[in-house]
């Protein structure tokens, strides 16, 4: 299957620093990415939907400012923490949407292996 | 809005034990059934799927069915393993819209 990936894995970074955390689709190009947060023993949140080209969609509640999201190609999307306090430790995963080969019009999600930030 | 619930866990079965881990969900539209796996420190897996009534998605030994009478996708294997312990999260997809998932389950299988 089509195969996502983040870098980095995990990252410790200093209170009031900028983290930038890269998702990467690597055999195919996705127009749409998603970016999720996950803290401990719960379950994904949606923050934003990246387009390329377009400014991301935030969901309800997520700061655009402090969250930024950049998709300037078919395979590259990123998310920079800015001004990262210990309260943004946490999980990020981020997905890409794939047209199925055969399938035009199906989308299908796959999920990156997620960036653990620890804010100190 | 769109929702789904399933049984939160902890789970713990023995080697060998059978495993049912339930799964319901509310949605305006006809979506899409999914279970995810999470194995510890890793992003999701797509464990299995079903996209209309009655389909049942099934991988690695698991298999759910998608009930539309009863809104249920539940997820079953038979002779569960070590290997199997992780977070398994249900979720649905309405065409065009985003991923609801539920809230995780954490199995643990002990030797």
């Amino acid at each position: 299957g089509a195969v996502v990936s983040q870098h980095p894995s995990w990252v410790i970074c200093k209170s009031g620093t900028s983290v930038k955390i890269e998702c990467r689709s690597l055999d195919f190009q996705a127009t749409t990415m998603f970016w999720y947060r996950q803290f401990p023993k719960q379950s994904l949140m949606l923050m934003a939907t990246s387009n390329e080209g377009s400014k991301a969609t935030y969901e309800q509640g997520v700061e655009k400012d402090k969250f930024l999201i950049n998709h300037a190609s078919l395979t590259l999307s990123t998310l920079t923490v800015t001004s990262a306090h210990p309260e943004d430790s946490s999980f990020y995963i981020c997905s890409a949407l794939a047209r199925l080969a055969g399938a035009p019009g199906y989308n299908e999600q796959f999920f990156g292996p997620g960036t653990r930030l620890t804010v100190l | 809005g769109d929702s789904v619930t399933q049984m939160e866990g902890p789970v713990t079965l023995s080697e060998e034990a059978f495993l049912t881990i339930n799964c319901t969900y509310t949605a305006t539209g006809y979506p899409s059934l999914f279970w995810y796996v999470q194995y510890p420190g890793e992003g999701l897996q797509l464990l299995l799927k079903a996209t209309k009534a009655d389909d049942k998605g099934s991988n690695k030994g698991f298999e759910a069915t998608y009930r539309k009478e009863t809104t249920s996708f539940h997820l079953e294997k038979g002779s569960v393993q070590v290997s199997d312990s992780a977070v398994y999260f249900c979720a649905l997809r309405v065409y065009g819209q985003n991923f609801v998932f539920g809230p995780g389950t954490r199995l643990s299988v002990l030797p």
